[in-house]
């Protein structure tokens, strides 16, 4: 079945320093692939997404590339803020059967 | 517009009762799935209803069951209660059946199981 791995975490980075949270996923026929963010005590929220392989999903200065000969989602940004502090899903969906998440990489911002 | 509205936010229940979640979509959403949140991991796919029909449903046991209403808010069921089914339950709404469009998450009800 379907499946995504993502880097574990915590991941402690200072802020204005560069972000990476690696995605790769398993997957029959051609998904669509998304970032979740959650925020402590909150529900999920769509961060960005893309739908075919080489489109770019980009949001509040997050970016990701779908790229489907090396079956990854990265995420990144340039310069990372306090604010950026939660925990990130990466995701795909390929038909009726909902979402696959990874397990959650915890994004820990300091000063 | 308002977003995906679950209620209650917060729910204890003994062993073995039985519970029943709602979900409002956002409005002109006729997709409806449930995902279950254990601590510390990443969603699981319960059920998704479009339509008012069962579309997919994840590898959960019998005890959990849903509807969808013609008003397109939805109803996830748990029946025997165990404390494994302690976790946080989200609903999902999306435009189509396929998920191309992306899904709205609402803030999710907290279930506690004593």
């Amino acid at each position: 079945g379907d499946s995504v791995t993502q880097m574990e975490g915590p991941v402690t980075l200072s802020e204005e320093a560069f972000l990476t949270i690696n995605c790769t996923y398993t997957a029959t026929g051609y998904p669509s692939l998304f970032w979740y963010v959650q925020y402590p005590g909150e529900g999920l929220q769509l961060l960005l997404k893309a739908t075919k392989a080489d489109d770019k999903g980009s949001n509040k200065g997050f970016e990701a590339t779908y790229r489907k000969e090396t079956t990854s989602f990265h995420l990144e940004k340039g310069s990372v803020q306090v604010s950026d502090s939660a925990v990130y899903f990466c995701a795909l969906v390929g038909g009726a059967d909902g979402l696959t998440f990874g397990k959650g990489t915890h994004l820990i911002i300091q000063p | 517009d308002a977003g995906v509205t679950q209620s209650p936010t917060h729910l204890i229940k003994t062993r073995g009762q039985h519970v029943t979640l709602r979900c409002s979509p956002i409005s002109g959403h006729k997709s409806v799935s449930w995902y279950q949140q254990v601590l510390g991991q990443g969603p699981q796919f319960i059920f998704q209803y479009y339509e008012k029909e069962e579309r997919g449903r994840g590898n959960f046991p019998d005890r959990f069951s849903a509807r969808q209403f013609p008003n397109y808010s939805s109803e996830l069921n748990v029946n025997a209660l165990l404390l494994g089914d302690s976790a946080l339950y989200l609903c999902a709404s999306s435009l189509g059946s396929l998920g191309d469009y992306g899904y709205t998450f609402g803030s999710g009800t907290r279930l506690t199981v004593v």
